[in-house]
């Protein structure tokens, strides 16, 4: 079926900290796994991505890592700031497709 | 570049009433999706385009929703007629290519009453 969890839903952190959101997806068909940054008022933005035939991928203090075997992966962000807030949504699909099935999102409080 | 660009940024309407929404992609963007996102989820996939064809629309409700994408450019999604349970928000985005990250616009918010 097509499912994500995504935990957790709430996260707030101290700034500078790190913040770690983790996904678990149902379809091991799917080897397209991008991560989204949603603040008030805007459309979901594309912060980093991930291919199945890679384990980690690193953007400045943004990474994410995949573990395929488990079905699952997780964004970490280092060395928040408070620009950093905002809901975070992982989502999961197949490059062959284009659909993304999106996760239920997670809001990031990083306070000063 | 230009973004993805969407009108009306906000709509309120009375239920049964129609509304539609329009969706300016990225230029040389082929594909194009249109989300619902409720408050409090994820965005969920309505319908997708590749240029001017309909690829995917099993999740679309088609007694009440349509959308075209004339030449394989613009797009508009249409509901008739609204629901109470049609308040979300929708996102249009599109990409270069199917299965390549995609760029969202900032949505239209609708409201029913």
């Amino acid at each position: 079926g097509e499912n994500v969890e995504q935990h957790p839903s709430t996260l707030s952190v101290q700034e500078g900290d790190s913040a770690v959101i983790k996904c678990t997806y149902s379809d091991s068909a799917s080897n397209y796994f991008p991560w989204y940054k949603q603040e008030l008022g805007k459309g979901p933005q594309l912060i980093i991505d991930i291919r199945s035939n890679v384990g980690e991928k690193k953007d400045q203090r943004i990474a994410v890592t995949l573990n395929k075997t488990a079905k699952h992966f997780s964004l970490h962000i280092t060395e928040t700031q408070p620009e950093d807030s905002a809901v975070y949504f992982c989502a999961w699909g197949s490059s062959n497709t284009g659909k993304l099935i999106f996760g239920q999102g997670t809001t990031l409080q990083v306070k000063p | 570049e230009a973004g993805v660009a969407q009108s009306p940024r906000y709509k309120i309407i009375e239920k049964r009433q129609s509304v539609a929404f329009w969706c300016n992609p990225i230029s040389g963007h082929a594909t194009l999706y249109w989300y619902q996102q409720i408050l409090g989820q994820g965005p969920k996939l309505l319908i997708q385009f590749q240029n001017n064809g309909v690829v995917d629309d099993s999740q679309l409700p088609k007694d009440r929703f349509s959308a075209e994408r004339l030449k394989g450019v613009d797009s508009t999604l249409k509901i008739q007629p609204a629901k109470l349970e049609d308040s979300a928000v929708y996102l249009c985005a599109s990409s270069l290519a199917r299965g390549l990250g995609y760029t969202f616009g900032s949505g239209t918010r609708l409201t029913v009453v």
